[in-house]
């Protein structure tokens, strides 16, 4: 089945400084791909919706120039988490759309902000 | 606005009973409902899904029912094994309107040996 490999499982970051995670889809190509938040207990919120070549869609209450989305390749998006804070400190996954009703999901990165 | 609601947080059943996992949606336009199992740390990993359409779909142990008119739909599991122990969240797409997930807010099963 479809494969989506997600890095790094999980990162711990000074405050302050920046964090890339990424995503790639292993064997099928990936035209869009979706970032997503967990805070814990909760469920899975979307951030972003992210579209190869163009510029990501991000939900409401999600800052931009926060939580950068480059989505350069059919294989590959990445989101940088900038100049974090504790409060950013979460578990994010990416998901991949294959078909219409097939999703893929990463296996997630824990980022933990000290 | 809550779209899709998992009432019950948590679950417990005994090995080798039935586990009923209860999903609310209040979206009449969605088409296509999907039941994801998520360890900790982990992504989650697609287990069953029902067009809006059907009423039933089976596959193994899980089986997922879908009331439309109650906009209600239920997985099912049987037998419960203790390796079902994980968090449960239901999902629903509207093809029409970016075909994107809308999850709830999940439901812990805990299966006692």
């Amino acid at each position: 089945g479809a494969v989506v490999s997600q890095h790094p499982s999980r990162v711990i970051c000074k405050s302050g400084t920046s964090v890339k995670i990424e995503c790639r889809s292993l064997d099928f190509q990936a035209t869009t791909m979706f970032w997503y938040r967990q805070f814990p207990k909760q469920s899975l919120m979307l951030m972003a919706t992210s579209n190869e070549g163009s510029k990501a869609t991000y939900e409401q209450g999600v800052e931009k120039d926060k939580f950068l989305i480059n989505h350069a390749s059919l294989t590959l998006s990445t989101l940088t988490v900038t100049s974090a804070h504790p409060e950013d400190s979460s578990f994010y996954i990416c998901s991949a759309r294959e078909t219409s009703y097939g999703y893929t999901f990463g296996s997630g990165t824990r980022l933990t902000v000290v | 606005d809550q779209q899709v609601k998992q009432n019950s947080p948590s679950l417990s059943v005994q090995e080798g009973r039935i586990s009923i996992l209860n999903c609310d949606y209040t979206n009449s336009m969605f088409d296509y409902f999907l039941w994801y199992k998520k360890y900790p740390a982990e992504g989650p990993t697609f287990l069953i899904s029902i067009s809006s359409i059907k009423d039933k779909n089976e596959d193994g142990r899980f089986t997922v029912f879908l009331n439309k008119s109650a906009k209600h739909l239920s997985l099912h599991i049987v037998p419960s094994q203790p390796g079902d122990s994980a968090v449960y969240f239901c999902a629903a797409i509207q093809y029409n309107a970016g075909n994107m997930l809308t999850f709830g807010g999940g439901t812990r099963l805990m299966v006692k040996p």
